[in-house]
This record gives C-alpha cells, sequence and structure tokens, in this order.
C-alpha cells in the first residue's frame, strides 16, 4: 500500500535559518510528489511538485526539493526561513487517482 | 475565479442528524474530491470523482456519500452524523489526476456533539 511519512511532527527554527523537511513515500513506481503548505484556518496550497526529470525542483516561497529514488525521499529545503512561513507542511504522493498525505510537519519561526 | 467555494465553514450537529457538504468549482475541473483532516493523521481522502456522473470511494468513506451530477459541484453528504466524524473538511479539484495540483477550497470546520 501507498502511504508517506514525515517523521518531524514540529519543527522550531530561527528566521534567517535554513530548514529541511522529510518526506519519504512507498510506492512501486516512480510517484507523482507533492508539497502543500497550510496557514492556519486555510486550505492547502501547492509550493511545488515532481515528476520527472531533474531531481531538483523549485517551488514557490523559495523553496525547493529534492527527489531521492535510493532513499525514497523528497525532502524540502529553504535556504533562509522568514517568519511568514510558518505554517503546517504537507508531502503528499500522487497515483492513480488517488493523493496520499503524510501527517504534515508544523513549523514554528523564531524571530 | 472563484477556485474552489465550500459552504457552510462552520456547522453543530447533534448524533444522527444530516447534513450535506457543499463544493463547487469554476474552473471546469474534472477531478474533484473531499478530504478529512484530523490532528495527527493529515488528510486521509474519503470519496472523489473524476467526472460528472462517475464516483469512487477513498480511504475513509463509511459515513458518507457523494454524487457528481454536474461537474461544477460534489456535495459530501453525511446521513446519520457520529462524534467520529467531528473534522475538518476539505474539497479539492484538478483539471486531471495525478499529474495536476489539488486546488482546495478553505474547509468546513464539523463538530458533532
Amino acid at each position: 500500500a501507498q502511504s508517506v511519512t514525515q517523521p518531524d511532527i514540529h519543527i522550531t527554527v530561527s528566521e534567517g535559518a535554513s530548514l529541511e523537511l522529510r518526506c519519504n513515500y512507498s510506492y512501486g513506481a516512480t510517484p507523482y510528489l507533492f508539497w502543500y503548505v497550510q496557514s492556519p484556518g486555510q486550505g492547502l496550497q501547492l509550493l511545488l511538485k515532481y515528476f520527472s526529470g531533474d531531481t531538483l525542483v523549485q517551488g514557490i516561497k523559495g523553496f525547493e526539493a529534492e527527489f531521492k529514488r535510493s532513499q525514497s525521499s523528497f525532502n524540502l529545503r529553504k535556504p533562509s526561513v522568514h517568519w511568514s512561513d510558518a505554517a503546517e507542511y504537507f508531502c503528499a504522493v500522487g497515483t492513480g487517482n488517488q493523493f496520499y498525505f503524510g501527517t504534515g510537519t508544523s513549523l514554528t519561526v523564531i524571530p | 475565479n472563484a477556485g474552489v467555494t465550500q459552504t457552510p465553514k462552520f456547522q453543530v450537529l447533534k448524533t444522527g442528524q444530516s447534513m450535506t457538504l457543499q463544493c463547487a468549482q469554476d474552473m471546469n475541473h474534472e477531478y474533484m474530491s473531499w478530504y478529512r483532516q484530523d490532528p495527527g493523521m493529515g488528510l486521509r481522502l474519503i470519496h472523489y470523482s473524476v467526472g460528472a456522473g462517475i464516483t469512487d470511494q477513498g480511504e475513509v468513506p463509511n459515513g458518507y456519500n457523494v454524487s457528481r451530477s454536474t461537474t461544477e459541484d460534489f456535495p459530501l453528504r453525511l446521513l446519520s452524523a457520529a462524534p467520529s466524524q467531528t473534522s475538518v473538511y476539505f474539497c479539492a479539484s484538478s483539471r486531471q489526476v495525478f499529474n495536476e495540483k489539488l486546488f482546495f477550497g478553505s474547509g468546513t470546520q464539523l463538530s458533532v456533539l
């Protein structure tokens, strides 16, 4: 069965520091991979997606993610975090007619 | 563009009551879906539709019904609400299925007492 694991429930970083959010997936073929962000009281917004090709993908708001097939990972990174990045982040796998979401990582940004 | 519109934003029900959560999109998307979001469990797919007249079950379909009579609308029905259905519900749509991003509504917070 397909699954998505986000091992970090909550992460706290200082403003200006770098960020890496982890995501591992379980799927038999090359999946369609996504990162979404959810601000409080809002729906989810797409940050970036990977389908094929270059394994380093760029997204909105300065985020990037790297697909590593050997590690079944799709980690999200940002070189310098801003206070407005505080939110919940979800990794997702698209396969067939369904999307599978991880349990999310909550990001707190300290001034 | 309005995008994906969900109504109501908040709802309180008593156990056994029925209600319909509305979802409409104005982007002519073929794919529509309903998720529930619970603390520590992420988003779980309830039902989805790949076009008018076609629906299918997701991970957690029990207690919910859907129909898709038009491309624009995808209502979610709770026939007999239970406290276990207390959750935040999101409707999402996309032009196609897995090679397109999902557009999400702003959610419905449902409490069942």
